[in-house]
């Protein structure tokens, strides 16, 4: 069965940095892309940022281009969001997600999700 | 004001049968991407629920359908259950923007 485990999440001053984790097991992780989604209070989801297998290629959300950085280590079956420079726009639930194999772009199964929450 | 345009809430009574839309445009829905759609119950993770326009994941009950016309897609729900409740979201890719896109999100409440 597929687990994805995140960690990390808390309270951060705006201007801070946090570094997100998420724990993978069920699958085999390194032949998955992985992505990052993330859920405000009560708003809509948003995808942030996905990775591909071997970690050579990344795209963004454009919001956050610059200041977060997605990245994976394989032998650990783990997925990380490193966030810099944050604002209280990027309070959020944040999910890690396996991405759907073929066709278009998705996801097929999500963490239970992290809360990290800017504010001073 | 999201990419994927879904109502924000729709509702109907135990057995009956809604659906809900999710209206893009030529640089998403309409180019050919596929439409998946995300359930979430009781604000935990969201579960997919139909993945390329109209495909079941193993476990999810054929009460559930998709379909996609155009620029547009559909979820439908039949024989309604109080278990259903929830909210709903649409997903596809843009070319444009070139990033994965969401609908807001469609509360469903069974009456």
């Amino acid at each position: 069965e597929v687990h994805l485990v995140e960690s990390g999440g808390g309270l951060v001053q705006p201007g801070g940095s946090l570094r997100l984790s998420c724990a993978a097991s069920g699958f085999t992780f390194g032949t998955y892309w992985m992505s990052w989604v993330r859920q405000a209070p009560g708003k809509g989801l948003e995808w942030v940022a996905n990775i591909k297998q071997d970690g050579s290629e990344k795209y963004y959300v454009d919001s956050v281009k610059g200041r977060f950085s997605i990245s994976r280590d394989n032998a650990k079956d783990s997925l990380f969001l490193q966030m810099n420079s944050l604002t209280a726009e990027d309070t959020a639930i944040y999910y890690c997600a396996r991405d759907l194999v073929g066709g278009s772009p998705g996801i097929d199964y999500w963490g239970q999700g992290t809360l990290v929450t800017v504010s001073s | 004001q999201s990419v994927l345009t879904q109502p924000p809430s729709v509702s109907g009574a135990p057995g009956q049968r809604v659906t809900i839309s999710c209206t893009g445009s030529s640089s998403n829905i309409g180019t050919g991407y596929d439409v998946h759609w995300y359930q979430q119950v009781s604000g935990i993770a969201p579960k997919l629920l139909i993945y390329g326009n109209t495909n079941r994941p193993s476990g999810v009950p054929d009460r559930f359908s998709g379909s996609k016309s155009g620029t547009s897609a559909s979820l439908a729900i039949t024989g309604l259950q109080a278990e259903d409740e929830g909210d709903y979201y649409c997903q596809s890719y843009d070319s444009s923007l070139s990033v994965w896109v969401f609908g807001g999100g469609t509360k469903l409440t069974v009456l």
